[in-house]
């Protein structure tokens, strides 16, 4: 198993839809999640992070962490079209926070 | 306030030929990375820098190799490029404290496209 997994999609929803990204990660990793988005040609912007059991929410963003199953999730409430764009998954090697490990990515489609 | 600063931002090679990618962050971060990005891989760790002087290697070094400058800048050489070069690589910085729930939020500059012919 990858460090970190993602489906690569692409997935689309509809406007207005929730949009529901999911990673899944290695006992190789430290349970400090990130979630990055990448508009296409664009570098990633940290748009949130997660390290506690449970959810945590930002405006239409929330993170998921389910420490038990190993899987971590982004959901997006009323999807706009500007939402369209990649998200990276990223979380700490074990005992070593300054480097991260990126998941390959869900492309994101939001169509009106 | 300009962030991480790359250049150049767009760049083609000859097989074989040298060159140096140039970072620069102006957020006082004690860590630095290169990373680069390839179609359908995500992001590979290169080399980092946890302070001005020490250099580590990350998932892909070879081929590579890195210079901490100073404590803002960070460059990386290609010393004879090859094809399995050509990506899009990034530079970011990140300080070592907790920040909003997380530590060691990275920053990234806007990318360099390089391509190896």
């Amino acid at each position: 198993q990858k460090e970190v997994e993602q489906n690569s999609g692409p997935l689309s929803v509809p406007e207005g839809a929730i949009a529901s990204l999911n990673c899944t990660y290695s006992d190789r990793v430290s349970q400090s999640f990130f979630w990055y988005r990448q508009y296409s040609g664009k570098s990633p912007e940290l748009i949130m992070s997660i390290y506690s059991n449970g959810d945590k929410e930002d405006g239409r963003f929330t993170a998921q962490l389910n420490k038990a199953s190993q899987y971590v999730s982004l959901l997006i409430r009323d999807s706009q079209p500007s939402d369209s764009a990649t998200y990276l998954c990223a979380a700490p090697f074990s005992g070593g926070y300054n480097k991260l490990i990126f998941g390959a990515g869900t492309r994101l489609a939001v169509h009106p | 306030n300009a962030g991480v600063t790359q250049t150049p931002k767009f760049q083609v090679l000859k097989t074989g030929q040298s060159m140096t990618l140039q970072c620069a962050q102006d957020m006082n971060h004690n860590s630095m990375y290169w990373y680069r990005q390839d179609p359908g891989m995500g992001l590979r760790l290169i080399y980092y820098s946890a302070s001005e002087g020490t250099t580590d290697k990350g998932e892909v070094p070879n081929g590579y190799n890195v210079s901490r400058l100073n404590k803002r800048e960070f460059s990386l050489r290609l010393e004879s490029a090859a094809p399995s070069q050509t990506s899009v690589y990034f530079c970011a910085s990140s300080e070592d404290r907790w920040r909003g729930g997380a530590k060691n939020i990275q920053y990234f500059g806007a990318g360099t496209r390089l391509s190896v012919l």
